[in-house]
C-alpha cells in the first residue's frame, strides 16, 4: 500500500517563474492538504481540498493556488516565485473532512528559487 | 492566536540518556496535541497524541501527557536510542483541521 507520493522530490527555478508540485494521497484517502516546511522551521498550513474544492486556507497570498481532481490527486502551483519560497512543500491525506485520524505527510518537494 | 513553542535544539545524548523535549502551547478551550517526528530524509510521522486534558499519549517508548494547568505537551522517553536521533515537532490542532506545529527540535543521539 503505497503512502503518501509527491514529485518532483526537488526542483530550482528561478525568481518570476511558476512552480506545480503533485500529489497523491494515500489508498482510501480522500482529503489532501498542502504545508510549507521552511529551513529550520516547522511546517506552515497552506490549504486544504476535499470534494476538489478549497475548504480551508492558511496565511498566504493568492499566488498560492491548487487543485483536486477526482481521482483526489491535487497540485499546488505556485507564481511570480520569490526567494522566500524556497522551502520544503508537504502534502498530506486523511479521509474525510472532519475525520479525527492519523494524517499521512509525503516526503516532500523541495524548492529552491535563486 | 493559536501557537506552539517548544525547545530549541539540537540536544545532543548519549544511548540510554533520558529525555526530555518540552512543549508549550496557546490555545483557548482544549485543543488536541501531537508529537511528529522526521527521520532524516523522510515525511513527518505522527509519533503520539493526545486530546483531552490529562490523557498520556504513548507510542514507541515515548511519552507525553496533556496537562492544561501548565499548557504543557513535554515529550519524553526514558532510554534513548541512537535511532531515535530525528527533529521531533510538537503540534496542536483547534476547531479547524489544521494543525499549528512548533518550529521543531533536533535530537542527536550517539553510541
Amino acid at each position: 500500500d503505497a503512502g503518501v507520493t509527491q514529485s518532483p522530490t526537488h526542483l530550482i527555478k528561478t525568481r518570476g517563474q511558476q512552480v506545480t508540485l503533485r500529489c497523491s494521497p494515500k489508498s482510501g484517502h480522500d482529503t489532501v492538504s498542502w504545508y510549507q516546511q521552511a529551513l529550520g522551521q516547522g511546517p506552515q498550513f497552506i490549504f486544504q481540498y476535499y470534494e476538489e474544492e478549497e475548504r480551508q486556507r492558511g496565511n498566504f497570498p493568492d499566488r498560492f493556488s491548487g487543485h483536486q481532481y477526482p481521482n483526489y490527486s491535487s497540485e499546488l502551483n505556485v507564481n511570480a516565485l520569490l526567494l522566500g519560497d524556497s522551502a520544503l512543500y508537504l502534502c498530506a491525506s486523511r479521509t474525510g473532512l472532519r475525520n479525527t485520524g492519523e494524517l499521512f505527510f509525503g516526503e516532500g518537494s523541495r524548492l529552491t528559487v535563486l | 492566536g493559536n501557537s506552539v513553542t517548544q525547545m530549541e535544539g539540537p540536544v545532543t545524548l548519549s544511548e540510554e540518556a533520558f529525555l526530555t523535549i518540552n512543549c508549550t502551547y496557546t490555545a483557548t478551550g482544549y485543543p488536541s496535541l501531537f508529537w511528529y517526528v522526521q527521520y532524516p530524509g523522510e515525511g513527518l510521522q505522527l509519533l503520539l497524541k493526545a486530546t483531552k486534558a490529562d490523557d498520556k499519549g504513548s507510542n514507541k517508548g515515548f511519552e507525553a501527557t496533556y496537562r492544561k494547568e501548565t499548557t504543557s505537551f513535554h515529550l519524553e522517553k526514558g532510554s534513548v536510542q541512537v535511532s531515535d536521533s530525528a527533529v521531533y515537532f510538537c503540534a496542536l490542532r483547534h476547531n479547524t483541521d489544521k494543525l499549528i506545529f512548533g518550529t521543531g527540535t533536533r535530537l542527536q543521539v550517539f553510541p
